[in-house]
């Protein structure tokens, strides 16, 4: 069954900071890759998605995760933070009907 | 125009009680999910149904029942409430017919059993 993993459960980062959070799934073929974000207090929203094509997906707030199909990865980068980055973020696949979500990985950035 | 609502937004009850919890969705999609978020933020699918029909059924105990009257509406009732069902409790839905998947989250209801 697929599944997925995220390395990091909290990351601290100062402002201005270069941020890359890890993501791995278990099954290949071929997938839909997400990644959202929950900020504190707040419902969970899509940050970018993959679905084919460019492997190299940029989404809202300056946010970029690069699909990388031989090592069954989908890490988020942002090559600047801003203290309003800090929230939870989660990576998810598409299974049958639904998403496969990972653990999330809480992000905090000191100001 | 929210896409995704829930009430309430809140919810504080004591042990025993039964309560429920309504979600209604604009967005036309033919796919309905209800979430339960701990406190460590970890996101367990809890159900799911596709134009009314249950598809996903997760380990979760017999006194949660979830109700789709219709496509837009997925309901979920708890039955004796305990001190464990204490989390915040998610809505979401999308659109499967074209393999998109991308789901829309409700704001969630912060349920507390005391």
């Amino acid at each position: 069954a697929q599944s997925v993993s995220q390395h990091n459960h909290h990351v601290i980062l100062s402002e201005a900071a270069s941020l890359e959070l890890g993501c791995n799934y278990s099954y290949g073929g071929t997938v839909n890759l997400f990644w959202y974000v929950q900020y504190p207090g707040q419902h969970l929203q899509l940050l970018l998605k993959y679905f084919s094509g460019d492997p190299l997906v940029k989404g809202i707030k300056g946010f970029e995760a690069e699909f990388i199909k031989s090592k069954f990865s989908f890490n988020l980068r942002k090559p600047s933070v801003q203290w309003s980055d800090t929230a939870e973020y989660f990576c998810a696949v598409n299974s049958n009907y639904q998403l496969i979500w990972g653990a999330g990985t809480k992000l905090i950035i000191k100001p | 125009d929210t896409a995704v609502s829930q009430t309430p937004k809140y919810l504080v009850t004591q042990m025993g009680n039964d309560k429920s919890i309504k979600c209604e969705q604009n967005l036309g999609h033919d796919t309905m999910y209800w979430y339960k978020q701990d406190s460590k933020k970890f996101l367990k699918i809890m159900f799911s149904y596709n134009n009314k029909e249950l598809i996903i059924n997760e380990t979760v105990p017999n006194r949660f029942s979830p109700k789709s009257p219709d496509k837009a509406h997925l309901n979920l009732h708890i039955n004796s409430l305990e001190l464990g069902d204490s989390a915040v409790y998610f809505c979401a839905s999308s659109q499967t017919s074209g393999r998109a998947y991308e789901q829309y989250f409700g704001p969630g209801t912060r349920l507390t059993v005391t």
